[in-house]
């Protein structure tokens, strides 16, 4: 079973910043964040991923509190091509060959 | 740097044929997965294999599916016979430890219809 909780759905205007929130309160110590969207028609597509520290890439922004029981993805300046299923995964790097378990994501609208 | 590649893109099929999806994962990667994606769902992982070595197949059903990495390299998935709730994305995804994060890179999917 995933180990997050994300809200069904959300929505944005273009331009403006897209937070989306991810509950992960169970989550070990060697465990980290990955963020992952699926574009209709796509595979999955890998934006970030962390494990206390805030993390910024040319994608989008991670945001972990100090307890490390939530985060939050920011994109910036979404566009229309942002629109996409957002998907918050905890998983342990560095320990094996560990698999991504999915749930059903954060359904991302981007609005003109 | 190439991706994974994935092929066919498409298949349509009747129930009780057979299909076969073929994965090329990105260089170097030893670990490869196949997942599952029925319409409306997130992912779900059929196996995992370890460059030739099955890691796990726990979620795999092993009376009509079947995959193989006999070179530790590219990956056959195949379903005989097929039933009508085996309609999906299959998808490839290929990861290295050597990499940061050991993050996992998914291919496009391939899309199975059967009727």
């Amino acid at each position: 079973d995933a180990k997050t909780t994300q809200p069904t759905s959300m929505d944005c205007a273009e331009g403006r910043a897209a937070n989306l929130p991810c509950n992960h309160s169970t989550i070990s110590g060697n465990e980290y964040v990955y963020w992952y969207r699926q574009i209709h028609s796509q595979g999955p597509q890998y934006i970030i991923h962390g494990l206390k520290n805030n993390e910024t890439n040319e994608m989008a922004s991670l945001i972990i509190t100090e307890d490390r029981k939530s985060s939050t993805l920011i994109l910036p300046h979404a566009t229309l091509r942002d629109t996409a299923v957002y998907y918050c995964i905890v998983r342990v790097a560095n320990q094996g060959a560990q698999k991504l378990v999915f749930g059903q994501g954060t359904r991302l609208t981007i609005n003109p | 740097e190439a991706g994974v590649a994935q092929s066919p893109r498409y298949k349509i099929i009747e129930k009780r044929q057979s299909v076969a999806f073929w994965c090329n994962p990105i260089s170097g990667h030893a670990t490869l997965y196949w997942y599952q994606q029925i319409l409306g769902q997130g992912p779900k992982l059929l196996i995992q294999f370890q460059n030739n070595g099955v890691v796990d197949d726990s979620q795999l059903p092993k009376d009509r599916f079947s995959a193989e990495r006999l070179k530790g390299v590219d990956s056959t998935l195949k379903i005989q016979p097929a039933k009508l709730e085996d309609s999906a994305v299959y998808l490839c995804a290929s990861s290295s430890r050597d990499l940061p994060g050991n993050t996992i890179y998914f291919g496009e999917g391939s899309w199975l219809t059967v009727v």
